[in-house]
């Protein structure tokens, strides 16, 4: 399968806890996606990398979040103490930039659910 | 920024009828518009985009038409199987846009 893959698929955390998870890119595509869907919702943008450079974060980004992608492959978003607002499926995306804008079509993989106790 | 609306929220259609979703959007400059459909506990699966330069594109059963001046863009599925039971999301951009804005998404379910 040489779609975008993430892992875990399910976490269930405590209150207060740390939280990392990981997202591989189709390969060779040199942007990444970070979103975030709450029910019945549409996903919301938190933030891209455009190789391993993260070039663009949304307010929906606190600073409990943070995001790398080393070497520009796979990436990994963290939650620092989690809050039970922080429930959600956490959904990551790749595209193949070609000609520098921004409507290259994106790729999702099959997110990760977050449930904090 | 861009604000996509997304009608109905909800829609149910015997099998075999046409499924009609509808879009608009608030930035004249976005030129990109993909449809989605997203399964239960899985991610959204692109399933036909349309670039402001064609009002139409068509695959299989599924069509998109985009309205420009009317900033509106529309899904289309005809021959619905109960397959086809999903939640389905709209999106725009424009070339040099923040990033994708999703609309709320529209529960399309197929009765056999």
């Amino acid at each position: 399968d040489t779609g975008v893959s993430q892992n875990p698929r399910h976490k269930i955390t405590k209150r207060g806890q740390n939280v990392t998870f990981r997202c591989d890119p189709i390969s060779e595509h040199n942007r990444l996606y970070w979103y975030r869907q709450t029910l019945g919702q549409g996903p919301e943008f938190l933030t891209y990398f455009q190789n391993e450079a993260q070039l663009e974060k949304s307010r929906l980004l606190s600073d409990r979040f943070s995001a790398e992608r080393p070497k520009g492959s796979f990436s990994t978003l963290e939650i620092q103490r989690t809050e039970q607002g922080d429930s959600a499926m956490y959904l990551c995306a790749s595209s193949l930039d070609k000609s520098g804008s921004r409507t290259d079509t994106q790729y999702f993989g099959p997110g990760t659910r977050l449930t904090v106790l | 920024g861009e604000n996509v609306e997304q009608h109905p929220s909800t829609l149910s259609v015997q099998e075999g009828d046409s499924a009609v979703i509808k879009c608009t959007y608030s930035d004249s400059a976005s030129n990109y518009f993909p449809w989605y459909k997203q399964e239960l506990g899985k991610g959204p699966q692109l399933i036909i985009d349309i670039r402001s330069n064609v009002g139409e594109k068509k695959d299989q059963r599924i069509a998109v038409t985009l309205n420009k001046t009317a900033k509106h863009f529309s899904l289309h599925i005809t021959e619905t199987q109960p397959e086809d039971s999903a939640v389905y999301f709209c999106a725009a951009i424009s070339n040099y846009g923040q990033n994708f804005v999703f609309g709320p998404g529209t529960r399309l379910s197929v009765l056999p």
